[in-house]
């Protein structure tokens, strides 16, 4: 069974850059049949998927047009993790954030983190 | 990028009677289309893939349908514990998006 683990701060200043990461069980970051997300969640923008990274032979990223200038999904197989970084936040990139893993098997979100309520505010 | 719309924003039932929800795409989705349930505090739970396969340990009383633009979540009897916020998602065009979410309330 997989598990996602997340850590991070829940505050977050503005013009500061929001750091997450999420630590995975019963699975590798490195397989060739998953890919690992992050997503969040606000009032104002409801579900809104981030990004990705994925392994098929070579490291892959792909990001949403919303925030792709300034966001980074990056792997750490040392320690079977990915995290996420966002820069430059507003009071807009307030939300709670998920990871999640989609699986070859399914292409659907079927396995995700506890979640992490991040506030931007000074 | 597709948008998904659902209807009703809000639906207000009793246990025991049937939710049927809705979630039209801008353009066609195949069968690309999945629906989640979140609960507050909890991260959301995919209960149906492919519109209309139950995923793992989903009791029966939910079921998806439709192909296309136009696609419906049924849960047959309403147990205390549906009652939430569903979300459909589509994968069919890059990139994945989101419903804005159905809230499912006690009447």
């Amino acid at each position: 069974q997989v598990q996602l683990q997340q850590s991070g701060p829940g505050l977050v200043k503005p013009s500061q850059t929001l750091s997450l990461t999420c630590a995975i069980s019963g699975d590798s970051v490195s397989s060739n049949s998953a890919a690992w997300n992050w997503i969040r969640q606000s009032p104002s923008r409801g579900l809104e998927w981030l990004g990705r990274t994925y392994y098929r032979s070579k490291w892959y990223h792909d990001y949403a047009e919303s925030v792709q200038s300034r966001i980074i999904i990056n792997p750490d197989t040392s320690k079977n993790q990915f995290s996420l970084q966002l820069n430059s936040v507003t009071p807009e990139d307030t939300a709670v954030y998920y990871c999640a893993r989609v699986t070859v098997t399914t292409y659907y979100f079927v396995d995700w983190g506890q979640g992490t309520l991040v506030t931007v505010s000074s | 990028e597709i948008v998904l719309t659902q209807s009703p924003a809000t639906l207000s039932l009793s246990p025991g009677e049937r939710a049927t929800l809705s979630c039209r795409a801008s353009q066609s989705v195949s069968n690309y289309l999945a629906w989640y349930q979140h609960k507050p505090g909890q991260a959301p739970r995919l209960l149906i893939y492919d519109a209309s396969k139950r995923a793992t340990d989903i009791p029966a009383r939910f079921s998806g349908s439709g192909s296309g633009t136009d696609f419906t979540l049924t849960i047959s009897s309403l147990e205390p514990e549906d009652f939430a916020v569903y979300y459909c998602q589509q994968r069919t065009n890059w990139p994945d998006t989101f419903g804005q979410g159905t809230k499912l309330e006690i009447k």
